[in-house]
């Protein structure tokens, strides 16, 4: 079975704070992908990052990075110097590489940055 | 931007009416989704769609659900006869490609509210 799990369910920062939003997956699937999605507050879903399974070079774009360890089953995603229109719900999720299309979500994160 | 666009934005229904919720995905992609966010809850898969065919649906979507294509820009959910538990927010997305690595862009959601 695949599976996400955020087991943050909320973290608070102060404005200019790194944060680390975790994500854990299962796959059986050999190759597969992962992505991040934003949710601001007025509830539409931003695509954020995709990532390949054979491919577990990380990334930097501008204050958002991410980690994807195959090792130990990770894609964690780093927000530096937060702001408060990072201020969102962050869902981490996976699709098999094999005959689907189906995105499995975790149950996200929220992220409030006060200033 | 392109981008995918929903209709209506909020839509308030009777228990046992029917409704349609209409989406007009990115023009150039070929593959479209729904899935659906309970209040609070992480978002699920309902159904993929591509030439003019179902090609993988969960288990939420059961005989009172069903898409179409109707023109060469819409493609909508119907809810034949809603449900109290159908209140929800729910999301079309479309993707250039299927089963690869390429992220499925959300539209803004249908808020739907059962009453």
């Amino acid at each position: 079975a695949q599976k996400v799990t955020q087991a943050q369910t909320e973290i608070s920062v102060v404005e200019k704070e790194d944060v680390t939003l975790d994500c854990v997956y299962e796959t059986r699937d050999t190759t597969y992908y992962l992505f991040w999605y934003k949710q601001p507050p007025s509830g539409e879903l931003v695509f954020l990052i995709r990532r390949n399974s054979f491919d577990e070079q990380n990334e930097i774009s501008g204050r958002y990075s991410w980690n994807f360890q195959k090792s130990t089953s990770s894609f964690n995603f780093t927000i530096t110097a937060s702001q408060v229109v990072d201020s969102a719900v962050y869902f981490c999720a996976l699709k098999g590489g094999g005959n689907t299309d189906k995105l499995i979500f975790g149950t996200g994160t929220r992220l409030q940055v006060f200033p | 931007e392109p981008e995918v666009t929903q209709t209506p934005s909020h839509q308030v229904t009777q228990m046992g009416q029917e409704v349609i919720l209409r989406c007009v995905p990115i023009s150039n992609h070929l593959y479209f989704y729904w899935y659906r966010q309970i209040l609070g809850q992480k978002v699920e898969f309902l159904v993929s769609f591509y030439n003019n065919e179902i090609s993988e649906k969960s288990e939420i979507f059961d005989d009172q659900f069903s898409v179409e294509r109707p023109d060469g820009s819409n493609f909508t959910l119907k809810i034949r006869s809603t449900k109290l538990e159908d209140s929800a927010m729910y999301f079309c997305a479309s993707s250039e490609r299927g089963y690869s690595n390429q992220p499925q862009h959300f539209g803004d959601g249908t808020r739907l509210s059962i009453l």
